[in-house]
């Protein structure tokens, strides 16, 4: 069965410390795609990045980076220097294709709960 | 463009009282959801929608009812609220290609009492 799994609840680091968000999947399908998602404070849900299974390269976008790895069926998230700002709610979710077809259903993690400390 | 918004922000509710959670977006989606958000869970699919005239069940669908007349709306409709159903309601959106990325709306913050 399809499943998503942020094994760490709440992580507190001080500012500026790297961190990084644990990401684990378990699906049967080949063909899918991994999305990471930020939740502020204010509640709202932010897209930050989409990875299809076929894609392993990892990817950078200033202080963000990913690390999708098949082998271990894991997509995980690392902070460079963290900031207060990045405080927040982070989602990892995974949507299949193959089995599911287009359906745009995504499948949550639990979520982890990032606190950065000035 | 104005996204996908949710109406209301915030509502209360008694057991047993019926409701619609509005849900519109205005990117010409054919894919439309409707999540529910509690605390250590995650998000969890409640109904969706491929598209106008077409609905199906999520993950945790009892309780609640959708249709789709129209491309632009998807409500969700409680039948007979339960307090089991206080959470927070995301409805979300995505365009029909395979890449498209799914947009959340703000969210229903609702209690039932």
């Amino acid at each position: 069965a399809q499943k998503v799994t942020q094994a760490q609840t709440e992580i507190s680091v001080v500012e500026k410390e790297d961190v990084t968000l644990d990401c684990v999947y378990e699906t049967r399908d080949t063909t899918y795609y991994l999305f990471w998602y930020k939740q502020p404070p204010s509640g709202e849900l932010v897209f930050l990045i989409r990875r299809n299974s076929f894609d392993e390269q990892n990817e950078i976008s200033g202080r963000y980076s990913w690390n999708f790895q098949k082998s271990t069926s894991s997509f995980n998230f690392t902070i460079t220097a963290s900031q207060v700002v990045d405080s927040a709610v982070y989602f990892c979710a995974l949507s299949e294709w193959a089995i599911s077809g287009n359906t745009g259903k995504l499948i949550f993690g639990q979520g982890t709960t990032l606190q950065v400390k000035p | 463009n104005a996204g996908v918004t949710q109406t209301p922000k915030f509502q209360v509710l008694k057991t047993g009282q019926s409701m619609t959670l509005q849900c519109a977006q205005d990117m010409n989606h054919e894919y439309m959801s409707w999540y529910r958000q509690d605390p250590g869970m995650g998000l969890r699919l409640i109904h969706y929608s491929v598209g106008a005239g077409i609905t199906d069940q999520g993950e945790v669908p009892n309780g609640y009812n959708v249709s789709r007349s129209t491309t632009e709306d998807f409500p969700l409709r409680l039948l007979s609220a339960a307090p089991s159903q206080t959470s927070v309601y995301f409805c979300a959106s995505k365009a029909g290609g395979r890449t498209d990325t799914q947009y959340f709306g703000p969210g229903t913050r609702l209690t039932v009492l």
